[in-house]
């Protein structure tokens, strides 16, 4: 069966200071992976978004960046945090489209509390 | 462009009560798919359902239930007999999209207190 694993669970990082999330998937090849951002009482933010090795789509400029170095692994990184980098980050993986091209659900990480101070 | 609209932020009902939670969608797509997760207090998002639009039949599973109507561009869901564990956000979601990438949009959530 697949799974999703991010880390770490809680982050805590004074301004300024550099950010690497780090999210993996087992039990799939070729996934689809996001990364979102949840402020605190609010919705579902997409950051990036990747449907292949090296390839990154960015849906909101801002200081932070993604890579995906292999199939399965998916990193969210900042050279610089600012404190509106506060926030409830979550990694999701999606399956391609299946056989009838339909549109797969998108399953996610316990995700990162991460609090700039 | 895909919009979701969840216009009740929060809900509170007594343990064993039903209560509905709204989602409207707007798209240009004929062809699109409808989601429902589940974000407990621990910060999971659990995948819940999936509808795609040429399928209108309402759906049961256990104590959840899944009312989508095309003609109103609505995908509610019903909770019956509400448990104290129901408590969560809870999230509608619409994916359109083609090649690769199955964009998603989020509604902000229905934050649903069940009290015991």
């Amino acid at each position: 069966s697949q799974t999703i694993h991010q880390w770490p669970a809680t982050l805590v990082q004074p301004v300024g200071s550099p950010l690497s999330l780090e999210c993996t998937v087992e039990g799939t090849s070729n996934p689809n992976l996001y990364w979102y951002r949840q402020a605190a009482g609010r919705g579902l933010q997409l950051l990036f978004y990747s449907v292949g090795i090296g390839q990154i789509s960015s849906e909101v400029p801002q200081n932070l960046s993604a890579s995906r170095p292999q199939d399965r692994q998916f990193i969210l990184s900042s050279k610089k945090l600012l404190l509106s980098d506060s926030g409830f980050y979550l990694c999701a993986w999606s399956g391609p489209r299946g056989r009838s091209n339909s549109n797969q659900p998108q399953h996610f990480g316990d995700g990162t509390r991460l609090s700039i101070l | 462009a895909q919009k979701v609209t969840q216009a009740q932020t929060e809900i509170s009902v007594v343990e064993k009560e039903d209560v509905t939670l709204d989602c409207v969608y707007e798209t240009r797509d004929t062809t699109y798919y409808l989601f429902w997760y589940k974000q407990p207090p621990s910060g999971e998002l659990v995948f819940l359902i999936r509808r795609n639009s040429f399928d209108e039949q309402n759906e049961i599973s256990g104590r959840y239930s899944w009312n989508f109507q095309k003609s109103t561009s609505s995908f509610n869901f019903t909770i019956t007999a509400s448990q104290v564990v129901d408590s969560a956000v809870y999230f509608c979601a619409l994916s359109e999209g083609s090649g690769g990438y199955q964009k998603v949009t989020f509604g902000t959530g229905t934050k649903l207190q069940v009290i015991p």
